[in-house]
């Protein structure tokens, strides 16, 4: 166990609707990492946020946007669903901001969009 | 897109072998590279990491061997084991440019007893 937890573990949703994805760090993680992992594009990065902030951003779509809350969980809200958004979404953490900290995995959500 | 190349797709492995899975990067600039290893339904883990001033590093039945004028670095598992059989990443990043991590898109491993 990580001790990242994500919820929902399933989320099963119609073309359109918007979802919110829910994360919490391990206790002491200030830095969240979003990725989302799909069958054909394999693990990409979406984005970073460190004690609130936003840090990195990588692919991640306009319909997509995240936010990191005081209490350091964060939410990766997903608008406009459309079929190719069918994935598993991975949050991770961290102690520190770099990249190269270890990042612990939670154990995902998995999104799909019917 | 910054890319990191993966290989194989798949590799089964009779147990007591060795595994050896591929990656081959464009970025000069990397200079991290993680292995991360993901068994079914979980989030993938830390396995084990290079940075290019060596060229190779262990950790028990792990190995990863680093290329840096090739431009490639590689895992080994030495020993295979049916608890190994996990699917593996690669990634890289820059530490100096703090760009996030790219991934491979992953081997299945499978080992056979």
């Amino acid at each position: 166990d990580s001790g990242v937890t994500q919820t929902p573990k399933h989320l099963i949703t119609a073309t359109g609707q918007r979802v919110t994805l829910r994360c919490s760090p391990r206790s002491g993680d200030l830095s969240v990492y979003w990725y989302q992992q799909s069958l054909d594009q394999g693990l990409q990065f979406l984005i970073q946020y460190y004690n609130g902030e936003e840090r990195a951003k990588g692919n991640i779509l306009e319909r997509f946007s995240a936010q990191q809350f005081p209490d350091l969980h964060s939410e990766l809200n997903l608008s406009s669903l459309e079929l190719g958004d069918s994935a598993l979404y991975f949050c991770a953490s961290s102690a520190h901001p770099t990249m190269e900290d270890e990042q612990y995995f939670g154990p995902g959500t998995r999104l799909t969009v019917t | 897109q910054q890319q990191v190349k993966q290989s194989p797709q798949s590799l089964i492995v009779q147990k007591g072998g060795i595994s050896i899975i591929n990656c081959a990067y464009e970025n000069t600039a990397f200079d991290y590279f993680p292995w991360y290893q993901q068994f079914p339904g979980k989030g993938p883990a830390l396995l084990i990491a290079i940075r290019p001033d060596v060229s190779e590093k262990k950790e028990g039945r792990f190995t990863i061997s680093f290329n840096k004028s090739a431009k490639q670095f590689s895992l080994h598992i030495m020993d295979s084991q049916p608890g190994d059989s996990a699917t593996y990443f690669c990634a890289a990043s820059s530490w100096s440019g703090n760009t996030p991590l790219v991934f491979g898109k992953g081997t299945r491993l499978s080992v056979i007893a």
